[in-house]
């Protein structure tokens, strides 16, 4: 069966760091790509950008770039999310999901984690 | 661009319920295929998708969805909504990066 499991909930302040994680299972890890998509509170879904797992070349919506790292550890079939500096806008549902191709046909998805950013 | 209409949908229990999905460039990629897709977000899920590449149906997806269009212009049909159909929808393009339209919220009457 295939899985993303994404790290749990998480509360910082702002100008904190953060990385949040995604294990994938169930299916080749380095046959995929890994997205990562933000619902803000209320919103619909922006894609963020991803990478392919094979060779980490990654992708980034071009307002996003920047302001997040895409990367992976193939050794424990895990993608991540970071933040160097967080900001209250921020706040919202991250979300991973597997894609084959790049950004062509992605399918399976996470469960989410929620980062709250405030002081 | 994609856009979604209508944004809100109020349907009856039993009774179809017809969602459009237009792009403002065509969707169609240069290998031939037309990575447009739908996918259903219900209260407190992460999106689960129903339709790929316009037409087929995923695994597990009951046949009272089906997706049709090309180019430009998509539709998501749902023959008889169901109590469990409440939720988003959403269509993605993944030919030109990725893209969602803005979603429409299904809820019953």
């Amino acid at each position: 069966e295939v899985q993303l499991v994404q790290s749990g909930a998480e509360v910082k302040k702002p100008g904190d760091c953060l990385k949040i994680s995604c294990e994938g299972s169930g299916f080749r890890f380095t046959d995929y790509w890994i997205g990562w998509v933000r619902q803000m509170p209320g919103k619909g879904l922006e894609w963020m950008g991803i990478i392919r797992i094979s060779d980490s070349y990654t992708l980034y919506t071009p307002s996003l770039q920047g302001q997040v790292t895409i990367s992976a550890d193939i050794s424990i079939n895990t993608a991540y999310l970071q933040w160097s500096s967080l900001k209250a806008s921020d706040t919202a549902i991250y979300y991973c999901a597997r894609s084959m191709g790049g950004t062509n046909m992605v399918d399976y998805w996470g469960q989410g984690t929620l980062v709250t950013v405030s002081s | 661009v994609m856009t979604q209409s209508p944004l809100s949908l109020p349907v009856t229990l039993g009774q179809p319920a017809s969602i459009s999905c237009s792009s403002s460039q065509s969707l169609v990629h240069s290998n031939g295929d037309t990575y447009l897709h739908w996918f259903q977000q219900r209260p407190g899920q992460s999106p689960r998708r129903l339709i790929y590449k316009v037409s087929n149906r995923d695994s597990g997806v009951p046949d009272r969805f089906s997706g049709s269009g090309s180019g430009t212009d998509f539709t998501l049909k749902i023959s008889r909504v169901e109590a469990e159909d409440v939720g988003v929808y959403y269509c993605v393009q993944g030919t030109h990066w990725l893209t969602f339209g803005p979603g429409t919220k299904v809820d019953i009457k």
